[in-house]
């Protein structure tokens, strides 16, 4: 069975300032591992997805994340955050094989300060 | 491609009434899931369909629970009985590989 640990339930930081959201998982298989992102009241949108390659992920609206096999690690990061990226962040793992289903973390809540 | 779309979006219901949800997913997504969402949690693993072959089951889907996927296109998820605990976020999700699921903007439900 797989595992996802997202240490930080929330991260304040200031506008322009650098970002990186924490995720640890945990699985006896091969995964995929994908980050997600919530508005309030909507649905979950993709950031950016490791299904193999390179371990330097480059996603939707400046997020970038790295994949350590080592230290079972999917680290979210952003240069510079927006006002705009204020929301809720899921990491996600699924096996690499069967149903594909999602385990989801338990989120962090990014709120940027003007 | 609309995207997945969900109906309706909230639903207040009381206790002991059925509810019924419905997800339409994107056209030719053969693959479909249902999550459950908690607040402050992440969302959980409810049940999955390939085209309209239920293929899994969470222990989290009680006997409560009824999902179907008829003629392998839109998706029902069913709650008999509601009880309060059930009062959550459900969204539905679609794909057509791995490459990503798309998901619908969920129906909230509450039971008072």
């Amino acid at each position: 069975a797989q595992s996802v640990t997202q240490l930080d339930s929330q991260v304040p930081v200031f506008e322009e300032a650098p970002v990186e959201l924490r995720c640890n998982y945990s699985s006896s298989v091969s995964v995929y591992l994908f980050w997600y992102v919530q508005y309030p009241n909507q649905g979950l949108q993709l950031l950016l997805k490791y299904l193999s390659g390179s371990t330097l992920v480059k996603g939707i609206n400046g997020f970038e994340a790295e994949f350590n096999k080592s230290q079972t690690s999917f680290h979210l990061r952003k240069p510079s955050v927006h006002i705009s990226d204020t929301a809720e962040y899921f990491c996600a793992v699924s096996e690499s094989s069967g149903t594909y289903k999602y385990i989801f973390g338990t989120g962090t809540r990014l709120k940027v300060l003007a | 491609d609309t995207g997945v779309s969900q109906n309706p979006r909230h639903k207040i219901t009381k206790r002991g009434q059925n509810v019924t949800f419905r997800c339409d997913p994107i056209s030719e997504h053969n693959r479909l899931y249902w999550y459950r969402q908690t607040l402050g949690q992440g969302p959980e693993f409810l049940t999955y369909f390939q085209n309209e072959a239920q293929l899994e089951k969470s222990r989290l889907l009680s006997d409560r629970f009824s999902a179907e996927r008829p003629k392998g296109s839109f998706s029902t998820l069913e709650i008999q009985r509601t009880e309060q605990g059930d009062s959550a976020m459900y969204l539905c999700a679609s794909s057509r590989d791995i490459i990503e699921a798309f998901f619908g903007q969920g129906t909230r439900l509450t039971v008072v």
